[in-house]
């Protein structure tokens, strides 16, 4: 079964507010990752956070990680057209598997 | 560094036929994951090498399907014979142990439609 399960499916919104995407997973974990994916192109790695860290920053962007929900969350500050793409989670096996398994993603479109 | 390098863009073929897809990782990484995106089932992981050698392939649909790296800069899946639900997009993504908890980087894919 999946992994990680992002909510929601599908995210619309304007330019200049923020997106919050959320995903959920089932099995421990040694990190979490997020990946973006444009159309027509291959995943981009956005930002890892390990599972001992609660948050983590890196320029708009915000991660989460709760995992005594095992739960996660990606901020995306001040949004902009470009950041229009799927979102997706990524975990990692446990004992340090190179394995990871993704969810189904949130697509995210940021209007002008 | 060029990224991970994925051939032929786009594939369409008939039923029946053999597709071979290719793909060459990041000089210095060595782990290969070779991936299957649809609609309805998202991205899913066929199989993944660690120097050259197959660490899990429960991914891989069926006997249709291998995997092989000849090199540890070059891999090829093959469906042999195709069929209509192979459609789909191919990604492979390359990653090094030295790559932050395993972070990997992924090709442009493949998008290969069976007719």
């Amino acid at each position: 079964s999946q992994q990680g399960e992002e909510d929601p499916q599908a995210l619309s919104i304007q330019e200049g507010e923020n997106a919050t995407m959320n995903c959920s997973y089932k099995t421990s974990i040694n990190n979490l990752q997020w990946y973006r994916q444009n159309s027509g192109r291959g995943l981009v790695h956005l930002i890892l956070i390990r599972s001992n860290e609660r948050e983590k920053h890196s320029g708009r962007l915000r991660v989460t990680l709760d995992t005594s929900k095992k739960s996660s969350s990606l901020l995306i500050t001040a949004s902009r057209a470009a950041d229009t793409a799927s979102y997706f989670c990524a975990t990692d096996g446990e004992g340090g598997s190179e394995k990871l398994v993704f969810g189904k993603g949130t697509k995210l479109t940021v209007n002008p | 560094d060029a990224g991970v390098i994925q051939s032929p863009r786009h594939e369409v073929t008939e039923m029946g036929q053999e597709v071979t897809l290719r793909c060459k990782l990041i000089s210095g990484h060595n782990s290969l994951f070779w991936y299957r995106q649809t609609m309805m089932r998202g991205l899913e992981l066929l199989i993944y090498f660690n120097n050259n050698v197959p660490i899990d392939d429960s991914g891989m649909p069926e006997d249709r399907f291998s995997a092989k790296m000849p090199n540890a800069s070059f891999s090829t899946l093959k469906i042999q014979p195709s069929e209509p639900r192979d459609s789909a997009v191919y990604f492979c993504a390359s990653s090094t142990r030295q790559s932050r908890g395993n972070e990997q980087f992924f090709g442009p894919g493949t998008r290969l439609t069976v007719l």
